[in-house]
């Protein structure tokens, strides 16, 4: 059964820093493109970024170039989002999500329940 | 930056046939994905590559494509399908991906 576990979200302040996890298991995690999603309360699903199998290749939305990097450690079966300089538009539940088919980059074919992130005074 | 363009709502009463839309440009030559999300839920894959279902999915599910706009078609729609639909494509490039705004469907 695959499963994805998101961690470390919470409270934050403005311009601070979060890394949030996801552990992966059920599926061979180095086949896979993986993708971050998020979603402000309230508001539709919007891509962060996503990254190859192999780490090789990585994108985001513009919105967070430069203050969010994306990572993947195959050993421990875990995806990676640093978040620095964080803003409070960047509150929302973030979700990890596998890739539909081995090898390919788009689509998410399963998807982790989501941790909450809030940036707040 | 490129967008995709869904109806911000849908209705239909059940066993009729729900029909949402999603456009952009870039769907003449990128494969669109949809998905369920249920309120307090993570989404769900239910449509991919324009029309592929997944395992598990019922096969009043289904998706289909016409130049710019892909079309994600509920035939005899259940009240358990009253839910927020998504639709979700790549730029032209192959690179950005994209969600569109999100299609409620209310089951009336």
């Amino acid at each position: 059964e695959v499963q994805l576990v998101e961690s470390g979200g919470g409270l934050v302040q403005p311009g601070g820093s979060l890394r949030l996890s996801c552990a992966a298991s059920g599926f061979t995690f180095s086949s896979y493109w993986m993708t971050w999603v998020r979603q402000a309360p309230g508001k539709g699903l919007e891509w962060v970024a996503n990254i190859k199998q192999d780490g090789s290749e990585k994108f985001y939305v513009d919105s967070v170039k430069g203050r969010f990097t994306i990572s993947r450690d195959s050993a421990k079966n875990s995806l990676y989002l640093q978040m620095n300089s964080l803003r409070a538009e960047d509150t929302a539940v973030y979700y990890c999500a596998r890739g539909v088919v081995e090898m390919e980059q788009h689509g998410c074919g399963y998807w982790g329940q989501g941790t909450l992130v809030t940036v707040s005074s | 930056s490129y967008e995709l363009t869904q109806p911000p709502s849908v209705s239909v009463s059940p066993g009729q046939t729900a029909r949402i839309t999603c456009s952009g440009d870039a769907l003449t030559k990128q494969y669109a994905y949809w998905y369920q999300q249920k309120p307090g839920q993570a989404p769900v894959l239910v449509i991919y590559k324009d029309n592929e279902r997944p395992s598990g999915i019922p096969e009043r599910f289904s998706g289909s494509s016409s130049g710019t706009t892909v079309t994600l078609t509920i035939s005899g729609v259940q009240a358990e399908d009253e839910a927020d639909y998504y639709c979700q494509s790549a730029d032209r490039s192959g690179t950005y991906e994209v969600f569109g705004g999100g299609t409620k469907l209310t089951v009336l």
